[in-house]
């Protein structure tokens, strides 16, 4: 069964980058899938991220991709989300995800992981 | 960007009813539309794929319908635990985008 978490500090400073990991089991991330992110600001609805293949193959969101780094880590069969320069509206849930994939785009997400809270304030 | 339009924003219903949500697509997305169920204080979950590709371990209830740019989520027979907030998701092309939501309130 393939389980996804998410770690990383809860509060950010504006101005600074939020770092996230997500931590996969139960599937290698290698064997194959996109892996992606996608936030949820409190009380609203969900917003793409970006994703990211194994090989290093990532499409992001045109209106985060100045400011959004997603990368692999398959030694320790992770990946992570950097995303810089943050603000109060980037206050979100951050969530984790396996995606579905075919030649040239991405689908649907699952599964997702738990999400984490990330707060942006001085 | 694909905008994705869903009706209603919210809906009160009473167990047993039968729900359906739309999900309407600013230009044709064929099939690549999906749905996801999410419950209070929990993360998204796959309900269909492909406007209506069941998902194992997902209740008959659920339903999907729809091509091009307009889309159903049927709910038959409400249960209680489906009270939740309902999302559309496009794939057709990038940047992928979800639908606003549709929260369930079951009376």
């Amino acid at each position: 069964q393939v389980q996804l978490q998410e770690s990383g500090p809860g509060l950010v400073k504006p101005s600074e980058t939020l770092s996230l990991t997500c931590a996969v089991s139960g599937y290698s991330i290698s064997s194959g899938y996109y892996w992606g992110w996608i936030r949820q600001p409190p009380g609203k609805g969900l917003e793409w991220i970006g994703s990211m293949y194994h090989s290093g193959s990532t499409y992001y969101n045109p209106s985060l991709k100045s400011r959004v780094t997603i990368s692999v880590d398959t030694s320790k069969n992770q990946f992570s989300l950097k995303l810089s320069s943050v603000t109060a509206a980037d206050t979100a849930v951050y969530y984790c995800a396996r995606q579905q994939h075919t030649t040239g785009t991405v689908h649907w997400f699952d599964p997702w992981g738990q999400g984490t809270l990330v707060t942006v304030s001085s | 960007e694909i905008v994705l339009t869903q009706s209603p924003d919210f809906q009160s219903v009473t167990p047993k009813e039968k729900v359906t949500i739309t999900c309407r697509a600013s230009q044709s997305i064929g099939s690549s539309l999906h749905w996801y169920q999410q419950k209070p204080d929990q993360s998204p979950k796959l309900l269909i794929k492909y406007a209506s590709q069941s998902i194992s371990g997902v209740p008959s209830r659920f339903s999907g319908s729809g091509s091009g740019t307009d889309f159903t989520l049927t709910i038959n027979s409400l249960e209680a635990e489906d009270a939740a907030a309902y999302y559309c998701h496009q794939s057709s092309s990038l940047p992928i985008t979800f639908g606003q939501g549709t929260r369930l309130e079951i009376k």
